[in-house]
């Protein structure tokens, strides 16, 4: 199996842009999800199979996966955007989370 | 509407056993493959195990031989027996539905319960 690894936070201004990756040394290239968790709540999908977004997730939210590094990209961050964000692969029926991110908007 | 129910969570003493369900509607878990995951309070997302709709089914190494994961179709519920429960296993177990697989390797969750919170203590 592999792991993979996110930055343990990110801080970004209201309005910019909020950048979150994934790396993992077997990750190759996988198909990445992205979930978005609030404080007491259960997570959210904002992306799939790298860059698709699901309906009901703002068009400020985006995905890619250059050199097989998944990315999440928040435009225009606002402060209800301030959450937790986790990356998911697959691989071999194995299903691998990264340790996620805190994005905090000051 | 998609809606995930989980129960079965509450205190249980190291080497005890509970069984979790997860009650779905909206869709049939037979169809989909689905998942459990866990999260100790203020931790990160683990993956537990993976079911696919033909029925085959897939560990986390830290849960392998004592967790089993089920479906009740006639019910419509995906479950988890967790047996020989350590100290470790504290966390609140969320189930998950798969979605839609477009293409190969890319499997993720879309409709997320609000988990039940297992608590392995003495």
């Amino acid at each position: 199996s592999f792991g993979l690894t996110q930055p343990p936070s990110v801080s970004v201004s209201p309005g910019q842009t909020a950048t979150i990756t994934c790396s993992g040394d077997k990750l190759g290239h996988k198909y990445a999800s992205w979930y978005q968790q609030k404080p007491g709540q259960s997570p959210v999908l904002v992306i799939y199979e790298d860059n698709k977004r699901p309906s009901g997730i703002p068009e400020r939210f985006s995905g890619s996966n250059s050199g097989n590094t998944p990315t999440l990209t928040i435009s225009g961050t606002q402060a209800m955007d301030e959450a937790d964000y986790y990356c998911q692969a697959w691989d071999r029926n194995t299903v691998v989370f990264g340790g996620g991110t805190k994005l905090t908007v000051l | 509407e998609v809606q995930l129910v989980e129960s079965g969570g509450g205190l249980v003493q190291p080497g005890g056993s509970l069984r979790l369900s997860c009650a779905a509607s909206g869709f049939s878990v037979s169809d989909n493959y689905m998942t459990w995951v866990r999260q100790t309070p203020g931790k990160g997302l683990e993956w537990v195990s993976l079911i696919y709709s033909a029925g085959s089914a897939y560990y986390a190494d830290s849960v392998k031989g004592r967790f089993t994961i089920s479906r009740d179709n006639s019910e419509n519920t995906l479950n988890l027996q967790i047996n020989s429960l350590r100290a470790e296993d504290t966390a609140v177990y969320h189930c998950a539905r798969g979605g839609i697989l477009a293409v190969m390797g890319g499997y993720y969750f879309d409709f997320w319960g609000q988990g039940t919170l297992v608590t392995v203590s003495s």
